[in-house]
């Protein structure tokens, strides 16, 4: 079965600095995605950053990157430049060919100004 | 471009009650949909989903049904709510791609429902 690891809660970070986010899964799919998705107090879930198991270069997004690591089944969400906006909830999700998304508990983000 | 849409935005019902809960896409054909609950400080369960009209798959045995009456719309029922059912539902799409089939899925605002 998936299984969608984030090992931390909370986490805090400055302004201006960077911080990183931890997920590790677990699947028996060849391939699948791996997502990163931001739920702000609004609690709308926003897509942040997608990587496709296939591709071994790192997926970006402006400021937000990950580190994936296949073999080590680990998906990090880098933030750099953090901006008060980035304040949210984080999922990571793991889908594979099975018409779902398995979710982790989530990190809750704070910046502090 | 696509866009969700869900109502009501907010819902309190009595314990008892029947529910129906309706989201609807635009901007797209056929696609995957989806029903989730959140609750409190959770993360997202994944309740139905479903890939065409009149077709659903329910993830987890509870006293809710989904509906899909038409191609981009999707319907969360209950005959009789419980205070369990309590929380924050979403509803989201994906594009229907076969055996790639779990690709993004887009979220709509969601529904704050509290069950008294």
């Amino acid at each position: 079965a998936q299984t969608v690891t984030q090992s931390q809660p909370e986490m805090s970070v400055q302004e201006a600095e960077t911080v990183t986010l931890s997920c590790t899964y677990d699947t028996s799919e060849s391939d699948y995605y791996l997502f990163w998705y931001k739920q702000p107090p609004s609690r709308q879930m926003i897509l942040v950053i997608r990587q496709e198991a296939y591709k071994q270069q790192n997926a970006t997004e402006n400021r937000f990157s990950v580190n994936f690591q296949k073999a080590a089944k680990s998906f990090s969400l880098k933030i750099s430049d953090s901006q008060l906006g980035d304040a949210a909830m984080y999922f990571c999700a793991d889908g594979g060919a099975t018409n779902k998304l398995i979710f982790g508990t989530g990190t809750l983000l704070a910046v502090q100004p | 471009s696509q866009t969700i849409h869900q109502w009501p935005a907010t819902l309190v019902q009595p314990v008892g009650s029947p529910l129906s809960l309706e989201c609807t896409v635009e901007g797209t054909s056929n696609p995957n949909l989806y029903w989730y609950r959140q609750a409190a400080g959770r993360g997202l369960q994944l309740l139905f989903y479903s890939v065409g009209i009149g077709q659903i798959s329910s993830e987890v045995p509870q006293n809710l049904s989904a509906s899909r009456p038409q191609d981009r719309q999707f319907i969360l029922s209950s005959k009789k709510l419980l205070l369990s059912d309590s929380g924050f539902y979403l509803c989201a799409w994906s594009v229907a791609r076969g055996r790639w089939s779990t690709d993004t899925q887009y979220f709509g605002p969601g529904t704050r429902l509290t069950v008294l």
